[in-house]
């Protein structure tokens, strides 16, 4: 199985903050690398697909980059909405596994 | 819109069986590819099955043998037969939609039910 790892597994950060998250797979993944967001008794919410494509209606502060076995989701001028818990999840290869998540705290 | 909506979680005894369904509406089942995620309680995600659209499945190694993902078209309803449950089957069970991108080359999970709760005790 592919594991991704996440960095850091939680961070504090204020409104108005950029904060990146890191994930980084045990192989290559090419570009099939999502990014979800998942708050306290809710489902995961896709942020990003394909590493960089915001899923409509997703605002354009997160932005996703990276290839292969580096990954990033950078969240610029965070709000109040965006704390939460933040998972990586890689659809190359089944099972599709998902990171263990950054919680994003203020 | 697209909607999902699971039910038949509840409180099971070891090697028990439960099924839960999962209720589809904005879209066929029949012709999309299907997943059920579970998250135990304050861990992460986990991908226990994926349905494909010919109707064969994928199973987690930890619930291979166990579980039975399954689809009614005619009620565009998903199923996950869960037998012989242990206690680390204890999770909220969601279901999801698998949007096929890159040609069919990869999938994310657009569209989720709002979970079911699943325990596995005696």
């Amino acid at each position: 199985d592919i594991q991704l790892t996440q960095s850091p597994s939680s961070l504090s950060a204020s409104v108005g903050d950029r904060v990146s998250i890191t994930c980084r797979p045990s192989q290559t993944i090419g570009s099939y690398l999502n990014w979800y967001q998942q708050k306290p008794g809710k489902a995961p919410k896709l942020l990003i697909y394909g590493t960089s494509i915001l899923q409509s209606g997703v605002p354009s502060r997160f932005s996703g980059s990276g290839s292969e076995t580096d990954f990033t989701l950078a969240i610029s001028s965070l709000q109040p909405d965006d704390f939460a818990t933040y998972y990586c999840q890689q659809s190359y290869i089944t099972p599709y596994t998902f990171g263990q998540g950054t919680k994003l705290e203020i | 819109e697209v909607q999902l909506v699971e039910s038949g979680g509840g409180l099971i005894q070891p090697g028990g069986s439960l099924r839960l369904s999962c209720a589809a509406s904005g879209f066929s089942v029949s012709n999309t590819y299907m997943i059920w995620v579970r998250q135990a309680p304050a861990k992460g995600l986990e991908c226990v099955s994926v349905l494909y659209r010919g109707g064969g499945a994928f199973y987690a190694d930890s619930v291979k043998g166990r579980f039975i993902f399954s689809r009614d078209n005619s009620e565009n309803t998903l199923y996950l037969q869960m037998n012989s449950l242990r206690a680390e089957d204890t999770a909220v069970y969601y279901c999801a939609r698998a949007k096929e991108w890159d040609l069919g080359g990869s999938f994310y999970f657009d569209y989720w039910g709002q979970g079911t709760p699943v325990t596995v005790s005696s």
